[in-house]
Formats: structure tokens, C-alpha cells, sequence
């Protein structure tokens, strides 16, 4: 099983640039969710799905869209990407109550 | 609501030495508790989990026990290595506004010295 794949590993944009990051799972997993990384903040939660065709809005959603019209994918897109999006991204999925399988993340930064 | 906190880090330490993170969480109805780790560079990854009050959960050594008396889930191991530094995050997940969507803890660093 290859697990979480995060697509790109590295990525620089200029300031108001579109892009998506790619998230997929081959394990079936209801729970998909998008996180932050920064340093001293932890983790904080963007968005995330419970399940092909539901999302909803973690702490952080502004300036992020996703969906999720399969099981499988979950991609995320930043609309007019801002310096304050950089940041590394971790896509992660679970079943219900278990523990999360994370990607190796998304590197961005916004110049 | 849900919440984690994590002692501050780092934590610094000589190999062999014994390990403890404390852990202490705040929820709704039953969680399932759970460490992660994090090594430089690379994505969280599950390190062990509890699902009931005094279960223990344990991998690669390292032990924590669920104590809902003390709503604790602390984390220690009794013979660290250099190859344990990275950063631990403890989590909790319960049903909370309709999902299961975990809750995680600020990590804690730990740098084990030879």
C-alpha cells in the first residue's frame, strides 16, 4: 500500500498565484483532512471530510477550497496565495476513531 | 470543547536515560488517545494508541497508559536512543460536532544526546 502520496513535495509561487495540492489514499479511510504546520504553532486543522461529497471548515479555512468527489482524493487549492501561506502541508487520512496516516507534506512557500 | 496540552520542549536528554512526556486532555464522552512522532522532514506518524480507560498502548518501547482519573495519557520510554529525537505529539479523538476529527497537542521536542 503506498498510503497518503503528497503532490508536490516543494512548491514556490509569487503572491496571488492559484495552485492545488494533491492528496491521495488507497485505504479506503472515510476521514480525510488537510493541516498546517508552522513553527511553535503545532498543528492546525484546515479542512476536512468525512466521507465522498462532505467537507467542512477546520480552524484555519480562509483562503483554502477542497472537495472531495471520490473516496480516494482530497485536494486542496489556494485561491490567491499570500505570504502568510507559507507553511508545510500535511494531508491525512483515517477510519472512523483511528489513528491518522499522514502524507510526508507539501513544502510551499509564497514570495 | 476538545483540547491537548503537552509539556514544553525541548526536552534534552543523555542516551539511555528514562523518558516521560506528560500529556493531559480535556473531552466529551469516551476519546481514543494517541502518540505520534514526527522525525525531521517527514509527516506525523502513529506511534501508539489507547481506546479505553487503562489500556495501555506500546511500539518500539515506548509505553502510555490511559488514566481517565487524571484525564493523562503521558508517554515514556526507559532507555532513549539518539534515533528517538524528533518531535511527539500527543492526540485525542471523540465524537465532537457530528466527526471524530482529532484533536493534537502543541509537540514536544525531544533531543537525546550520545
Amino acid at each position: 500500500n503506498a498510503g497518503v502520496t503528497q503532490t508536490p513535495k516543494f512548491q514556490v509561487l509569487k503572491t496571488g498565484q492559484s495552485m492545488t495540492l494533491q492528496c491521495a489514499q488507497d485505504m479506503n479511510h472515510e476521514y480525510m483532512s488537510w493541516y498546517r504546520q508552522d513553527p511553535g504553532m503545532g498543528l492546525r486543522l484546515i479542512h476536512y471530510s468525512v466521507g465522498a461529497g462532505i467537507t467542512d471548515q477546520g480552524e484555519v479555512p480562509n483562503g483554502y477550497n477542497v472537495s472531495r468527489s471520490t473516496t480516494e482524493d482530497f485536494p486542496l487549492r489556494l485561491l490567491s496565495a499570500a505570504p502568510s501561506q507559507t507553511s508545510v502541508y500535511f494531508c491525512a487520512s483515517s477510519p472512523l476513531m483511528g489513528g491518522y496516516t499522514f502524507g510526508s507534506g507539501t513544502r510551499l512557500t509564497v514570495v | 470543547g476538545n483540547s491537548v496540552t503537552q509539556m514544553e520542549g525541548p526536552v534534552t536528554l543523555s542516551e539511555e536515560a528514562f523518558l516521560t512526556i506528560n500529556c493531559t486532555y480535556t473531552a466529551t464522552g469516551y476519546p481514543s488517545l494517541f502518540w505520534y512522532v514526527q522525525y525531521p522532514g517527514e509527516g506525523l506518524q502513529l506511534l501508539l494508541k489507547a481506546t479505553k480507560a487503562d489500556d495501555k498502548g506500546s511500539n518500539k518501547g515506548f509505553e502510555a497508559t490511559y488514566r481517565k482519573e487524571t484525564t493523562s495519557f503521558h508517554l515514556e520510554k526507559g532507555s532513549v536512543q539518539v534515533s528517538d529525537s524528533a518531535v511527539y505529539f500527543c492526540a485525542l479523538s471523540s465524537h465532537s460536532g457530528g466527526s471524530y476529527i482529532p484533536t493534537f497537542g502543541r509537540g514536544t521536542s525531544l533531543i537525546v544526546h550520545p
